[in-house]
């Protein structure tokens, strides 16, 4: 059964630097997502992605956050100047036109920032 | 207001007992869908069950089913015949309007712990 990927799994940098996190969707899928959850809250939306543009984000989404589908395949997100507060784990999550409506999602990569 | 309210931070059942966890959501789209997504400690997230808003018939998927009772607003989730597998933390997660790509609402999770 077609999955989610997404790499790393876990990821430690520190505050200031820059982490790219990366998902690759099912193939045939079209829209795509970044999700985050705060160790113990709720998931969080922030961005959504389809032909090649971000369709909506979040208020958490701001100049620090950036999308990327890079090569047909890959989607990636990137954290320009990682904070503290940014420590989370991070999902993608794609759809299809044909989906029964949900989205699929990936393990997930862990974020933490020290 | 919270879109998604879920009042059962935990919950403990006897296995091959039953067991509702509640979702409430908050919408004034006539459209929307409803999900129910599973969490284990392994961190993924893995989709159970949806409910449209236009299905008159509560949605089922083995031992899942979708209470939705849509004039209270809710959309509630029975395991029937729980399993020491069915451990984990249950997301109820909610999509506003007719495009079914729109980004989804989630809860805080009621985490549930099947007892042997």
């Amino acid at each position: 059964e077609p999955e989610v990927t997404q790499t790393p799994s876990h990821q430690v940098t520190q505050m200031g630097q820059e982490v790219i996190l990366r998902c690759v969707p099912i193939s045939n899928h079209l829209y795509f997502y970044w999700y985050r959850q705060i160790l113990g809250q709720k998931v969080e939306f922030l961005v959504s992605f389809y032909n090649n543009e971000i369709s909506e984000k979040s208020e958490i989404f701001d100049d620090q956050f950036s999308v990327e589908r890079p090569d047909g395949s890959n989607f990636t997100l990137k954290i320009r100047s990682t904070k503290l507060e940014d420590s989370a784990m991070y999902f993608c999550a794609s759809k299809g036109e044909d989906s029964y409506n949900e989205q699929f999602f990936g393990p997930g990569t862990r974020l933490t920032v020290l | 207001a919270q879109k998604i309210t879920q009042t059962q931070p935990g919950m403990f059942v006897q296995e091959k007992e039953a067991v509702t966890l509640d979702c409430t959501y908050d919408t004034s789209d006539q459209s929307y869908g409803l999900f129910w997504y599973k969490q284990p400690s392994s961190g993924e997230m893995i989709f159970l069950i949806y409910q449209g808003s236009y299905d008159e018939q509560n949605a089922t998927e083995g031992r899942y089913s979708l209470n939705f009772q849509k004039a209270r607003k809710s959309a509630n989730l029975v395991i029937s015949a729980s399993q020491l597998g069915d451990s984990a933390m249950y997301f109820c997660a909610m999509r506003e309007g007719e495009n079914n790509f729109n980004k989804f609402y989630f809860g805080s999770g009621t985490k549930l712990n099947v007892k042997p």
